[in-house]
């Protein structure tokens, strides 16, 4: 069975902190898909990356930055430096090579940056 | 703007009562998707659908129906067997139904009267 852990609720910083929400996965197949999506208040969904299975270069992006661990079935998410506008629902989510288009989701992690 | 249109953003339903929710995506996506998303919790599959006239059933799809007899639209019917269907939606599409990323919509929240 595929499972995603966000164990991380809540997470509350005050601006210009970095701050890394964690994703812990679990899967028994070889070939599966990571992504990460920010849900603002506004409540869609928005698509920040995926990576497959057999990728794992970190990668980063202007102040987002993810690490992908096969070894740990991690695929953690830090923002550097982190804004106001940063404040939303971060979901992680797994998806199995194959799978008719059914992402499996963590239950998000709200992150709150205090000005 | 190319996007994905939900109405309407909030809805109200009364015991024994069918409401539906539209959703409606000019990207020209094959694939498009219905979530559930309750307070502190994931996004759940309910349907999802990879071209005009087919769809199939996610995780939990009971109590609700679909319909896909355009390819840019995928409207959910929330029927009266569902006992529970206090919730935000999200419709989402993509362009293959394999592992590709979902563009969402800015959901439904459906309230219980």
């Amino acid at each position: 069975a595929q499972k995603v852990t966000q164990a991380q609720t809540e997470i509350s910083v005050v601006e210009k902190e970095d701050v890394t929400l964690d994703c812990v996965y679990e899967t028994r197949d070889t070939t599966y898909y990571l992504f990460w999506y920010k849900q603002p208040p506004s409540g869609e969904l928005v698509f920040l990356i995926r990576r497959n299975s057999f990728d794992e270069q970190n990668e980063i992006s202007g102040r987002y930055s993810w690490n992908f661990q096969k070894s740990t079935s991690s695929f953690n998410f830090t923002i550097t430096a982190s804004q106001v506008v940063d404040s939303a629902v971060y979901f992680c989510a797994l998806s199995v090579g194959g799978s008719q288009g059914n992402l499996i989701f963590g239950k998000g992690t709200k992150l709150s940056v205090k000005p | 703007d190319g996007g994905i249109t939900q109405s309407p953003k909030y809805l109200f339903r009364k015991e024994g009562q069918n409401v539906t929710l539209s959703c409606e995506q000019n990207l020209n996506h094959d694939a498009m998707y219905w979530y559930r998303q309750d307070p502190g919790q994931g996004l759940r599959l309910i349907y999802y659908s990879q071209i005009v006239n087919d769809f199939q059933k996610g995780d939990i799809a009971e109590g609700y129906s679909v319909s896909r007899e355009k390819k840019e639209s995928f409207p959910l019917t929330v029927t009266s067997a569902q006992k529970n269907p206090t919730a935000f939606y999200l419709c989402a599409s993509s362009n293959r139904a394999t592992n590709e990323k979902l563009f969402f919509g800015s959901g439904t929240q459906l309230s219980v009267l």
